[in-house]
């Protein structure tokens, strides 16, 4: 049940953009978006619920795909700030519980 | 209070010894989540309230975990007769809703077996 991560680490200067993908086997009901830093509890960034919805704030967005199965992480123009581990989080058709993916680790260098 | 509030933050417990790990959950917020990070690992589900009712518990390694939220609101995790490989940090998690609302997390308990 455990979604799937891509790419599970990320290297990039300052100003350069990632894309971190997260699929799952089994439709969802929706993708939650955090970013935890080391030793700190994990943030929320953004939450998607429909299929084909797509939505942002600040240099961050996030697209939902038509099947609710997969879900992309955009981070543009990425600032020194933007370091940490990303996980999405799903929540399948029909169930209640949160499943973290396994995490994607972006360094951001100066 | 103004976040999730996790107590303690840090504990170490000799092999056998039984601990008891307090989640504050944000007042008001129905649902609650525990979850087991190992070191460099991603969150682990470990069960789910929904007010007081323990909705799921199917992430509870063994039958040494056990939740509960009698009034909706605090919740303790127990670990008996705690082994080495219950070192983790423990990460409690609140939310306002059931499943399309953002969750708020607790800055966890980080729990090492001696």
């Amino acid at each position: 049940q455990q979604p799937v991560q891509s790419p599970q680490a990320v290297i990039l200067r300052e100003g350069e953009d990632a894309v971190i993908n997260c699929s799952s086997s089994k439709a969802l009901y929706s993708v939650h978006w955090y970013r935890q830093k080391h030793g700190e509890a994990p943030v929320f960034l953004m939450i998607l619920l429909k299929g084909g919805e797509q939505k942002g704030h600040d240099k961050i967005s996030a697209s939902f795909n038509e099947k609710k199965q997969q879900s992309s992480l955009y981070l543009t123009a990425s600032q020194l700030s933007y370091s940490g581990t990303y996980f999405c989080i799903i929540i399948i058709q029909g169930a209640q519980k949160l499943v973290f993916g396994q995490g994607t680790r972006l360094t951001i260098n100066p | 209070g103004a976040g999730v509030s996790q107590s303690p933050r840090y504990k170490v417990a000799k092999r056998g010894q039984d601990v008891a790990l307090r989640c504050d959950p944000i007042s008001g917020h129905v649902s609650l989540f525990w979850y087991q990070q190992a070191l460099g690992q991603g969150p682990e589900f470990l069960t789910y309230f929904q007010n007081e009712a323990q909705l799921d518990k199917s992430g509870l390694p063994s039958d040494r975990f056990f939740a509960e939220r009698p009034e909706g609101s605090v919740s303790t995790l127990k670990i008996q007769r705690t082994q080495q490989e219950d070192s983790a940090v423990y990460l409690c998690a609140s939310s306002q809703g059931y499943r399309n609302t953002e969750a708020f997390f607790g800055q966890g308990t980080r729990l090492t077996v001696v």
